[in-house]
């Protein structure tokens, strides 16, 4: 059964940058029935979307992080990367990393999530 | 940027009752393509229905999405207690909208 699993540091420094890992277990990241995103929920409130990356090596980025973020994908290590540059603690919370089904553009499995904190 | 509305915030209810949550969008969004999530506290969201009526699998049958156009709603039959959550709509994969709580009256 597909897992996803985030991991990176809990804690980050502002203006310094954000690294988060996905590791998707029991399958592939190469199908094309498929897509991969991550999402974000600041504590107390409600869901973000912050990209998506697709098979083909697109990307699709939420147009107010766009110039700070970049996904990407590991395909041997069935893995998908979010950095998110320049941080500030308005990007505090709890991110997701989600799977996306393609002929409907949405996502029907999720990670647990890893909180974030952007702290001095 | 397509932005989706949801209302009303919070919905004060008792079990048995029946909800209705909106969802509607700054312009017109192919029903195919509006998502309803369900998430409890401390948990990932789940999806509940995709394709604006179709339930995810092992989705209870009192769960049900309807609209088109700009207007969109899910609908709970008939609220069990594991029912009480924070209620999303998302289109195309991407815009959330800001939620609606589902809470005990």
């Amino acid at each position: 059964q597909l897992q996803l699993q985030e991991s990176g540091p809990g804690l980050v420094k502002p203006s310094e940058t954000l690294s988060l890992t996905c590791t998707v277990s029991g399958g592939s990241i190469s199908s094309t029935s498929y897509y991969w995103g991550w999402i974000r929920q600041p504590p107390g409130k409600g869901l973000e979307w912050i990209g998506s990356l697709y098979y083909s090596g697109n990307t699709f980025y939420n147009p107010s992080l766009m110039s700070r973020v970049t996904i990407s994908g590991d395909t041997a290590k069935t893995q998908i990367s979010l950095e998110l540059i320049s941080v500030t603690a308005a990007d505090t919370a709890v991110y997701y990393c989600a799977r996306g089904f393609r002929s409907g553009e949405y996502f029907d499995l999720w990670g647990r999530g890893t909180l974030v904190t952007v702290s001095s | 940027e397509i932005v989706l509305t949801q209302s009303p915030g919070t919905l004060s209810l008792s079990p048995g009752e029946r909800a209705t949550l909106s969802c509607r969008a700054s312009q017109s969004v192919s029903s195919s393509y509006l998502a309803w999530y369900q998430q409890k506290p401390g948990q990932p969201p789940r999806l509940l229905i995709y394709g604006e009526s179709s339930r995810a699998t092992g989705i209870p049958d009192r769960f049900s999405g309807s609209g088109s156009g700009t207007d969109f709603t899910l609908t709970i039959s008939r609220l069990e207690p594991e029912d009480f959550a924070v209620y999303y709509c998302q289109q195309y994969g991407r815009t959330f909208g800001q939620g609606t709580k589902v809470e005990v009256k």
